[in-house]
């Protein structure tokens, strides 16, 4: 398996613009989460799906923040407008079960100018 | 607010010499899990521990847990310059999904 697969690996964009950014979990896998990792808050759980259907979203910092699963094999996090202090790498992870090791992704890094 | 704090924040070494790096946490917990994170790579899962188990090990890593302490180490024996990488804790609260990460401990490891 390619393990879980983030797109783009690095965004750079402008206040105010929209960001989408990817993740393929790995095959058979139920859960999927979106962590957001900073040098001043660490890595913080911003939400988490379970069998497509998000299960705890309050990780998310503002209504700016959304996150969608349509289907097993895709979600998608997307920051509008996006903001400067939105600057972070973000990683998705996923796991076939509750509790237990999750797999991670390579990341999106993004900067927001 | 991270339920996981590493101690030390970092810790350099010689290859050859064991690293231990420890994890304090705030409430109980269901497990117990580290990961080792690459410089801009994603978290690799390391080692998973329950709350009813009191040491674990794995190849060179070794780690126990205090849940009367609330706290756990993480040993590395024989150290790698490979091994040079940061590590992080993170805590399940009721086996479900929901881990908190601590800040992590950055090791490097010299040849």
């Amino acid at each position: 398996d390619a393990g879980v697969i983030q797109s783009p690996r690095h965004e750079v964009t402008e206040m105010g613009q929209e960001v989408t950014l990817r993740c393929k979990p790995i095959s058979g896998h139920d859960y999927l989460f979106w962590y957001r990792q900073t040098m001043m808050r660490g890595l913080e759980l911003l939400i988490y799906f379970n069998n497509n259907v998000p299960i705890d979203d309050s990780g998310m910092p503002e209504d700016r923040f959304s996150a969608k699963m349509p289907n097993a094999s895709f979600s998608t996090l997307k920051i509008q407008p996006s903001e400067p202090r939105d600057s972070a790498v973000y990683f998705c992870a996923s796991n076939p079960i509750g509790g237990g090791e999750q797999f991670f992704g390579p990341g999106t890094r993004l900067t927001v100018l | 607010s991270q339920q996981g704090e590493e101690d030390p924040q970092a810790l350099s070494i010689q290859e050859g010499e064991n690293a231990t790096m420890n994890c304090s946490y705030k409430t109980s917990i269901n497990n117990l899990q580290w990961y080792r994170q690459n410089s801009g790579r994603g978290l690799v899962h390391l080692i998973l521990i329950r709350s009813n188990e009191r040491e674990k090990h794995s190849g060179r890593l070794r780690v126990t847990l205090d849940t009367s302490k609330k706290s756990s180490s993480l040993l590395i024996t024989a150290s790698r310059a490979a091994d040079t990488a940061s590590y992080f804790c993170a805590t399940d609260k009721n086996a479900g999904n929901m881990l908190t990460f601590g800040g992590g401990t950055r090791l490097m490891v010299k040849p």
